[in-house]
């Protein structure tokens, strides 16, 4: 289909690894974001591009975290040496608009468990 | 830090019911708010966004109203379903960022 795809859908990790966990927006849509979401929580804000421009990303918990859109289009979240904390959904949404007035389209979402 | 509070955490209500449930969100520097349904092993979709104070709008049995100085946005559903059954989330956004509240978990029983 068209939507929006991640991969991989489930990702196991020991302790210190790096993952690399990969979006694929909706063509030709403007915005991208990424979101953790904890057991039982609401998608807490990670990081926002505009194309291939990162214009926040005052969500990202750590100097660990790492997120790049180079072309505008598909974009990496990288977790660099990854602890038990970072265990988590994680999902990338895009949308058409370049502000937060157009709805997003989210993806399935990557489970992380780091063990 | 921006705050975007749902409640009730969860609903437990009969099919036919109807119901109602909150988001509270910061009154300053707002830009959209944001409803979104998510069922258990999907994708949240999204079902209204606001912009103005005052906005009301519908989706077949679901409608949501906006109120921006007080900070607060309704979401209604007329004569529940099984099949509404799932997680209603709620998120704010200003110029750059989207917050999301915890979710309202409404589970309809047949």
């Amino acid at each position: 289909g068209a939507g929006v795809s991640q991969s991989p859908r489930y990702k196991v990790a020991k302790r210190g690894q790096d993952v690399a966990l990969r979006c694929d927006p909706i063509s030709g849509h403007v915005s991208l974001f990424w979101y953790q979401q904890a057991l039982g929580q609401g998608p807490e804000f990670l990081t926002y591009f505009q194309n291939e421009a990162q214009l926040d990303k005052s969500g990202l918990p750590s100097d660990r975290f790492f997120a790049e859109r180079p072309e505008g289009s598909v974009s990496t979240l990288k977790i660099q040496r990854t602890q038990q904390e970072d265990s988590a959904v994680y999902l990338c949404a895009s949308s058409l608009g370049r502000s937060g007035r157009s709805e997003q389209y989210f993806g399935p979402g990557t489970r992380l468990t780091v063990t | 830090i921006l705050n975007v509070e749902q409640s009730p955490q969860s609903l437990h209500v009969q099919e036919g019911d109807s119901t109602n449930f909150t988001c509270s969100f910061p009154s300053s520097n707002f830009y959209a708010l944001h409803w979104y349904r998510w069922e258990t092993a999907k994708s949240p979709e999204a079902l209204f966004v606001m912009t103005l104070n005052g906005d009301e709008k519908k989706k077949g049995r679901i409608s949501a109203t906006l109120n921006t100085k007080e900070g607060y946005s309704y979401l209604y559903i007329k004569g529940s379903q099984p099949e509404d059954s799932a997680t209603y989330l709620c998120a704010f956004a200003d110029n750059n960022d989207m917050r999301f509240g915890a979710g309202t978990r409404l589970t309809v029983k047949p």
